[in-house]
């Protein structure tokens, strides 16, 4: 199964751009890249996902690199309300919910 | 949100005993899942269903079993709970399951679970 890699912790100043970063260097052509999120006590909530090409959402954008062997989730301008636990995934074809869910980076977020 | 409800949302038992949590979800969302999440780590699943009475086994199975009598409801019995099974169980809802691998899942609030 294809599996990702992210950093295990990251912090930023409030009101600054935050990216987050995901290799997935065995990738497959079908493969989406997803992005969960959970806050503290809460469970994961969708973020973002893309194939190929660069989204835009309300929440935050999502860039793939050209060979989709890595993605950043960008937020644009961090809130202390986006201190979460940050998870990329990848949703294989046979069945969206046997993804893995990595450890994650944890993201602090700095008055 | 998407309407998931779990119960109990915190539980403390004995070894030895058995446990059933119980997700209901009023979105008639085709597949349902179960997770563990233990302290610093991510998500493992343990069962997934497709269907009423259609359930398949996760990544980490053994010591519970599942089952789907209804579409909103979707039971994680542990037959005889350990305390290696002391974790947050979290459900996940999604539509149409594996053939659209752009869908969503969603998840409830989780529950916790101690047993002594």
């Amino acid at each position: 199964d294809a599996k990702t890699t992210q950093p295990n912790s990251m912090e930023s100043n409030e009101e600054e751009p935050v990216h987050l970063p995901c290799n997935h260097s065995t990738i497959s052509g079908t493969d989406y890249i997803h992005w969960y999120r959970q806050l503290p006590s809460q469970g994961p909530e969708y973020v973002i996902h893309g194939l190929t090409s660069n989204v835009n959402n309300r929440m935050a954008s999502l860039a793939i690199a050209e060979d989709r062997k890595s993605s950043t989730l960008i937020l644009h301008r961090a809130t202390l309300r986006d201190a979460a636990v940050y998870y990329c995934i990848l949703r294989e074809g046979t069945n969206a919910g046997k993804s893995t869910f990595g450890d994650g980076t944890t993201l602090t977020v700095k008055p | 949100d998407a309407g998931i409800t779990q119960s109990p949302r915190h539980k403390v038992t004995e070894t030895g005993t058995p446990v059933t949590l119980r997700c209901h979800q009023t979105e008639n969302h085709r597949y349902m899942y179960w997770y563990r999440q233990d302290p610093g780590h991510g998500l493992r699943l343990i069962h997934y269903s497709y269907g009423v009475k259609d359930t398949d086994k996760g990544e980490v199975s053994d010591g519970y079993s599942v089952s789907r009598s209804k579409t909103e409801d979707f039971l994680l019995t542990l037959e005889s709970a350990t305390s290696s099974q002391t974790s947050v169980y979290f459900c996940a809802i999604s539509e149409r399951g594996g053939m659209a691998t752009n869908e969503k899942l969603f998840f409830g609030s989780g529950t916790q679970l101690s047993v002594l």
